[in-house]
Formats: structure tokens, C-alpha cells, sequence
């Protein structure tokens, strides 16, 4: 079975702060990294996508990828209260298939 | 405007009866998939389309059916529905088939199974 493991938090964190959010997974054979944003009620929206080993910048959002820990984390850093929302790792897993984290909830308080 | 539409957004309805729950996209997107989305465990993959009349199983199929005639429409169809289908159901689209790319999401369907 394929898996992909987020802390489900909440994690809380202050107004400026960097909040970083951790991912797993099982597939080696995964290639494509992704970071959804999903806000109470609504759908998810892509934030970053990572395909190879290292950091990628965003603006405040930083993706990190190591293939060979099979680890991936999303860093926001300035944290606003608008960031507070649940976040979903998923991982393009071999074949066509598309696994998905069951998110971690975010908090950043004013 | 490039999006995703569901049908119906909400639903109640009673185990047994038959229901469809239609996807559409406009962006000429090959790649459509349908997940559920329940407390605690994230969105799992009910079916995926790589292209017209292309499906194929994703982690939780059982209970479920979709076609793809065309390749905008990606239907859903609950043939006898039951209570632990109950659950938030979001189609989700992408530009090719192959899991490589950023997935455009539906507004979702609440569903509620009695």
C-alpha cells in the first residue's frame, strides 16, 4: 500500500513566524511532489509542486524534496492569519495514480 | 473562465437509489479524477480517466462506476449507494495524463447516504 503521512496537527504558530510542514512517503518510485492548500468548506489549490532533490522557492513558501529520506516539507515563512487552512502533501506515485497526505492544520495567530 | 463544474453540490439521499454525480471542464484537460474526502484520512482516489474512454481504478473503487465518452464529462455513478459512502466528493482535472502535473479541483458534492 502506497502512503503518503502528514502530522495531522493543528500546528499553531505566531504571526511572522515560519511554519514548517512535514511529509512522507512510501512509493520510491514517486517522482512528482505537491503541496495543496485547502481552506474549511472549500476545494484544494495547488501551492507548490517540487520534482527534483533540493529547495524551490515561492515567494514566502519554500518546498524541500530529499528522494533519498523520501521526505518533503513545505516552509511558509512571514506566517499571516490568512495562511491558517489545512495543507495537503501529495506525491504522483508510479503508474498514473495520485496519492494524497491526510493534511495537517495550520493556525497562525494574530 | 477555466474550471471544473460538479453536480449537484449537495445531495441527501436514501441507500439503494441510484445517483449520478456529473464533472465537467472546460480546458481540454486529458487526465480527470474522482476522490472522497473523509475526516482523518485525506482525498483517496475513487477512479482516474487518461483520456476518452480510457479508466482505471484508483485506491477505493468498490461501489462505484464512471465513463468517459466525451472528454470534458467524468460522471460518477453510486449504482446501489450505502451509508459509508457518505463522504465529500471532489473531481479534479489536469492538462495531461501521467500524475506530473497541477490538478484543477471541482467545488465538491456533500453527500449524504441514510
Amino acid at each position: 500500500q502506497k502512503e503518503v503521512e502528514q502530522n495531522s496537527g493543528p500546528l499553531s504558530v505566531p504571526e511572522g513566524a515560519i511554519a514548517s510542514l512535514n511529509c512522507t512517503y512510501s512509493d520510491r518510485g514517486s517522482q512528482s511532489f505537491f503541496w495543496y492548500r485547502q481552506y474549511s468548506g472549500k476545494s484544494p489549490e495547488l501551492i507548490m509542486f517540487i520534482y527534483s532533490n533540493g529547495d524551490k522557492e515561492d515567494g514566502r513558501f519554500t518546498a524541500q524534496l530529499n528522494k533519498a529520506s523520501q521526505y518533503v516539507s513545505l516552509l511558509i515563512r512571514d506566517s499571516q492569519p490568512s495562511d491558517s487552512a489545512t495543507y495537503l502533501c501529495a506525491v504522483g506515485a508510479s503508474g498514473f495514480k495520485t496519492i494524497f497526505g491526510a493534511g495537517t492544520r495550520l493556525f497562525v495567530k494574530a | 473562465e477555466a474550471q471544473v463544474t460538479q453536480n449537484p453540490r449537495y445531495l441527501i439521499t436514501v441507500t439503494g437509489k441510484k445517483l449520478t454525480v456529473t464533472c465537467s471542464q472546460n480546458m481540454n484537460h486529458e487526465y480527470m479524477s474522482w476522490y472522497r474526502q473523509d475526516p482523518g484520512l485525506g482525498l483517496r482516489q475513487i477512479y482516474y480517466s487518461m483520456n476518452v474512454e480510457v479508466t482505471d481504478k484508483g485506491d477505493v473503487p468498490e461501489g462505484y462506476k464512471v465513463s468517459r465518452k466525451e472528454k470534458r464529462n467524468f460522471p460518477l455513478i453510486l449504482e446501489s449507494p450505502s451509508p459509508n459512502q457518505t463522504s465529500l466528493y471532489f473531481c479534479a482535472s489536469t492538462l495531461m495524463a501521467g500524475a506530473a502535473n497541477e490538478q484543477f479541483f471541482g467545488p465538491g458534492t456533500r453527500l449524504t447516504v441514510l
